[in-house]
């Protein structure tokens, strides 16, 4: 098995503060993703990287930035802290073809609070 | 216009019971539909993936697909007290890569 790792778990900032949350797998999984969870939205796709280096925008990208350095972490910035802001970011890896592809697992999630 | 859609929001149902939870696609690109499970406090554990019409059964959960009208079903049978917690229903276009939909979840509550 394997484990993903987010830190910080929890982050607040102030408005307009530039924030950085990371993400490290040991699963060896090609693909990691981050999405933002806020109450009563779901899950919501900001990034995703499809391998080392890559780096591919989702639905709610605007206002983040992304990086990929290692195959093994990948790193989620809110450029711009909106005063109010509160949301839980979840980072997710996985794995496509074989038994369980397409298996997003998931990290428990880092809680950002703007003041 | 939310892509995925759970209902119910919210459901209550006694332990030992039967709980069913419903998800609809207005996207007939989606073809590949999963089940997460999420307690308070954790990120979301995948229950279930389901890509062909039919049932799909993994120990007491249960899930349906009919790709014609673009609806999965999650059935929990013999529900427990630890199967409280936000299930959502994702979806995919493709069987690779480009990340999942999500749904606004189902909130299951099991009662003694």
């Amino acid at each position: 098995g394997g484990i993903i790792t987010q830190t910080p778990k929890f982050l607040i900032g102030q408005e307009g503060q530039k924030l950085t949350l990371k993400c490290q797998q040991n699963f060896n999984h090609d693909t990691m993703y981050w999405y933002r969870q806020d109450s009563g939205k779901g899950l919501r796709l900001i990034y995703y990287s499809i391998t080392e280096n890559d780096l591919q925008k989702g639905d709610l990208s605007e206002g983040y930035d992304a990086s990929r350095e290692k195959k093994s972490s990948f790193s989620l910035t809110v450029t711009s802290a909106q005063k109010n802001e509160m949301a839980v970011f979840l980072c997710a890896s996985s794995t496509w073809g074989g038994a369980n592809t397409g298996q997003l697992y998931f990290g428990e999630g880092s809680k950002l609070t703007v003041l | 216009q939310q892509k995925v859609q759970q209902s119910p929001e919210s459901l209550s149902v006694p332990e030992g019971g039967m709980a069913s939870l419903n998800c609809t696609s207005s996207d007939r690109n989606f073809q590949y539909f999963w089940w997460y499970r999420q307690h308070s406090g954790e990120g979301p554990k995948a229950l279930m993936s389901i890509f062909s019409d039919g049932d799909k059964k993994e120990g007491r959960f249960t899930a349906h697909l009919n790709k014609a009208s673009l609806h999965v079903s999650l059935h929990i049978r013999d529900s427990q007290p630890s199967d409280s917690a936000l299930y959502f229903c994702a979806a995919s276009e493709s069987n690779y890569a480009q990340g999942l939909t999500f749904g606004l979840g189902t909130r299951v509550s099991v009662f003694p």
